[in-house]
Formats: structure tokens, sequence, C-alpha cells
């Protein structure tokens, strides 16, 4: 089955403590992105990566890493997270973007508190 | 920049019922591409409908249809006899070209729709 797989789904953590999100895909996807998702702003986006070893900031880049070693993998890396990073994380996959086109599919979400 | 708004941000209405959920966007690109998702309280992100900036034709399937229209910037969607399985948030999004390649989806804020008995 064609899917965008996250984990964790839920996780509880503190200030500081670095946390890794994955995300993975199996539909040989070379775009992928991370959107955060909070009350009144919609779906905001984080980082994208173009393919293996590209990546680009989205909007709000700010306290959060990713990286593209693999084309099916492209996890979300907080070095020290702060409450205001508490929020519902997506990932996305689509096929290499033609012209405006980009039908992402998205994972299950994955609900981050930071206390 | 594009954006896109939603000004609704709750809607409720009672079963069987219609309801449209307002989006209008802005954007320089002459191509470019709308769609809708489908939030439920589970919290995935359900894809709904795709549209193009070229396809001016209003879409219909099942109780759902949507009605682009570009003169005024909008891509408004309908529920016909809603029913309390409608209950969800419901983003409108618009696709455009990034300098130096891909493509970016904006998101509108959301509209949340409660469906009553």
């Amino acid at each position: 089955e064609a899917q965008v797989t996250q984990n964790p789904r839920y996780l509880i953590t503190v200030t500081g403590k670095k946390l890794t999100v994955t995300c993975s895909q199996n539909m040989n996807h070379e775009y992928m992105s991370w959107y955060r998702q909070d009350p009144g702003l919609g779906l905001r986006q984080i980082y994208y990566s173009m393919n293996v070893e590209v990546t680009d900031k989205g909007d709000v880049p700010e306290g959060y890493k990713v990286s593209r070693k693999e084309k099916r993998n492209f996890p979300l890396i907080l070095e020290s997270p702060s409450p205001n990073q508490t929020s519902l994380y997506f990932c996305a996959s689509s096929l290499l973007p033609q012209g405006n086109y980009n039908e992402q599919f998205f994972g299950p979400g994955t609900r981050l508190t930071v206390l | 920049a594009q954006k896109v708004t939603q000004a609704q941000t709750e809607i409720s209405v009672v079963e069987k019922e219609d309801v449209t959920l307002d989006c209008v966007y802005e954007t320089r690109d002459t191509t470019y591409y709308l769609f809708w998702y489908k939030q439920p309280p589970s919290g995935e992100l359900v894809f709904l409908i795709r549209r193009n900036s070229f396809d001016e034709q209003n879409e219909i399937s099942g109780r759902y249809s949507w009605n682009f229209q570009k003169s005024t910037s909008s891509f408004n969607f309908t529920i016909t006899a809603s029913q309390v399985v409608d209950s969800a948030v419901y983003f409108c999004a618009l696709s455009e070209a990034r300098r130096g390649g891909g493509n970016k989806l904006t998101f509108g804020t959301g509209t949340q729709l409660k469906v009553e008995l």
C-alpha cells in the first residue's frame, strides 16, 4: 500500500531534550516536506527536499533540522525543543513537482507536546 | 507572495442542511492548482479535490461540489444534505511554483464544520 508513515504518532517531551520524528514513504517520491499545524494558522511548511542531499527552508524553519540521506526517508530533528514547538506535524511527499502541480501525500501526523 | 483566506473559522449546521465553505486566494502565477483537504477529528489529512487554474468547470462528487471562479479568485466548497460524519476541519490550499525549482503549497487557516443532529 502506497503510504507515508511517521513515527512516533504521539510524543510528550521536555524542553531541551533532542528528538527526531521519522518520516518514510514507499512511493519513490523525490519531493518531501514537513509542515506544522497550529490553531488559527493552518499548515505551514518547515523544510522541504527536492531529492537526496537537497534540502531547503520553508516558511518556519527556526529550531528544526532535516536530513535526506536516502530517498525514502526525511527525518525532522529538534535539537533543543521548546514549548513553542508544541504542534501537530505532518510529513508529505510527492513526485518532483512539474510546474505548479503538486499533489502531496500526507502522513498521519505526529502530535508533539514540549513541556 | 501567495495567500489563501478562509474567513469562516467555524460553522455549525443541523444535519441535512446545505453548507458552503468559502476560500479566496491570491497569487501572481497564471498557472496554479487549488486543493481542498478534510481533517476529521482523528487528525489525518484527507485529499478531496484538485483543480488547475485553466479548468473553471464546477465539479460534483456525490454530496460535494466545488465552485471555482477566477474572476473573484474563489474556490468554494458546498456540502449538500450535510451529515454528522462531515464534521471536520476543512482546508483550502494553493500551489505555486518556487524560484529555483519545486513548488510550495500554501494552506488557509481552515474552517471547522460542526454538523449536529
